[in-house]
């Protein structure tokens, strides 16, 4: 059955760098596009970056484009999130969910979330 | 960028029906995704492109989406259907409704 599983998550000061991985299995993983969404403690889902099956079209929120980075690797069925310059309000449970097509667009499978934490 | 408005709670009896809306301009010409998490839970599609169903999840749940409201209609809410629903229309969620079984 389909599985994502995120990790790299971690408590990180502000200014700092995290590459979040996740693992995908049960399905052709070059065949999805791929998101990364997050969810602040107690808040609402926010769209991070989403990459296409083949990894050539990425696309950000403007509220991380410049600061993190999205690139799978369909070898070996992993997904990451590069994140440089972190913010408090980066503080979220980041989310990797898969797309049900080629590009983007809505996803019918998610991970359990890696949590990371950028203190005030 | 484009913007979702949802309110932030809807209540309802049970075997009653909700109805969560979506805002957003011109909507009707998206495609509009409903996603229901509940606490501690990742999300779960309910509705996508508007009104289709994935496998499983209960005829109860319905989609309709014009003009400038998406609709997830609930019909015989159970106690079981508490929880946040969020709608999505391409890479934009909207803040979320935390639906309350009375």
């Amino acid at each position: 059955q389909v599985q994502l599983v995120e990790s790299g998550g971690g408590v990180v000061q502000p200014g700092g760098s995290l590459r979040l991985s996740c693992a995908a299995s049960g399905f052709r993983f070059s065949d999805h596009g791929m998101h990364w969404v997050r969810q602040a403690p107690g808040k609402g889902l926010e769209w991070v970056a989403v990459i296409w099956y083949d990894g050539n079209n990425k696309y950000y929120a403007d509220s991380v484009k410049g600061r993190f980075t999205i690139s799978r690797d369909n070898v070996n069925s992993r997904l990451y999130l590069e994140m440089n310059s972190l913010r408090v309000d980066d503080t979220a449970l980041y989310y990797c969910a898969r797309v049900r097509g080629i590009s983007t667009g809505w996803a019918d499978y998610w991970g359990q979330g890696t949590l990371v934490t950028v203190p005030s | 960028s484009y913007v979702l408005t949802q309110a932030p709670s809807v209540s309802v009896a049970p075997r009653q029906t909700a109805t969560i809306t979506c805002g957003g301009d011109d909507i009707g010409r998206k495609s509009v995704h409903w996603y229901q998490q509940k606490p501690g839970q990742a999300p779960m599609v309910v509705v996508y492109d508007d009104t289709a169903r994935p496998s499983g999840i209960p005829e109860r749940f319905s989609g309709s989406n014009s003009g400038n409201t998406a609709i997830l209609t609930i019909s015989r809410v159970e106690a079981g259907d508490e929880a946040d629903y969020y709608c999505q229309v391409q890479e934009v969620f909207g803040g979320g409704t935390k639906l309350t079984v009375l």
